[in-house]
């Protein structure tokens, strides 16, 4: 597609309830990010995917967060059992080479009630 | 650990005067380092990259400079308009090329 695209674009969930966020990168792009935002916040890395290597996921906060990439184009992010601080701005950003920068998709609002 | 630092003030400006903003980082040496705009309910847009090896980058109103030795790089908006007003997001990359970014400054352009 034209873009990356991000689905849902808002959530809102039960404490404990598994939520999927699902991103749709640029056709190509080899390179996927996950980040997330809080109000007011920085973005804070989670996943990082690069080809067919083995994912860095040194940001995901905690096990109850996990992430794939099926043949080299979607990605799920998965959250199990959410918490109220799980709540911000989930987004995806793909690339081709880092020098041309990330492109973003709007993100996923996350609200877990 | 690496750190970011912004502004930590949201800058307000006169249509037409230049914006200066700062971003400062410590704890490591990135090669490159990147800015994007961001609006409200939408994801951060690149801007522009700048080389370690380069002082000062341009693209049309925007200026960008990077100082290895200060750790410190300074983007400039000239001749600045009410449609610049948004948040401005510092990104160093990391050695293994991943970007983390700072927390924003937020300008706001009055006309």
């Amino acid at each position: 597609g034209a873009g990356v695209s991000q689905s849902p674009s808002n959530k809102v969930t039960e404490k404990g309830k598994d939520v999927e966020l699902r991103c749709d990168p640029i056709s190509g792009h080899t390179a996927l990010y996950w980040y997330r935002q809080s109000l007011g916040q920085g973005l804070e890395f989670l996943i990082y995917f690069q080809g067919n290597s083995a994912p860095d996921k040194s940001g995901l906060p905690s096990d109850r967060f996990s992430a794939e990439r099926t043949g080299g184009s979607v990605s799920t992010l998965t959250i199990q059992r959410t918490q109220q601080e799980d709540s911000a701005v989930y987004l995806c950003a793909s690339s081709l080479n880092f020098q041309w920068g990330y492109t973003f998709g709007s993100g996923t609002r996350l609200t877990v009630v | 650990s690496q750190k970011i630092e912004q502004n930590s003030e949201a800058l307000n400006i006169q249509e037409g005067k230049t914006a200066t903003l700062t971003c400062n980082y410590t704890n490591y040496s990135p090669a490159y380092l990147q800015w994007y705009r961001q609006d409200p309910g939408r994801g951060p847009v690149f801007l522009l990259l700048i080389r370690e090896n380069e002082k000062e980058k341009r693209k049309e109103r925007l200026k960008v400079t990077f100082d290895t030795t200060l750790k410190q790089s300074l983007f400039h908006i000239t001749a600045s308009q009410p449609a610049d007003s948004a948040t401005y997001l510092c990104a160093p990359l990391s050695n293994d090329y991943k970007l983390s970014f700072g927390a924003g400054t937020t300008v706001t352009v009055r006309a």
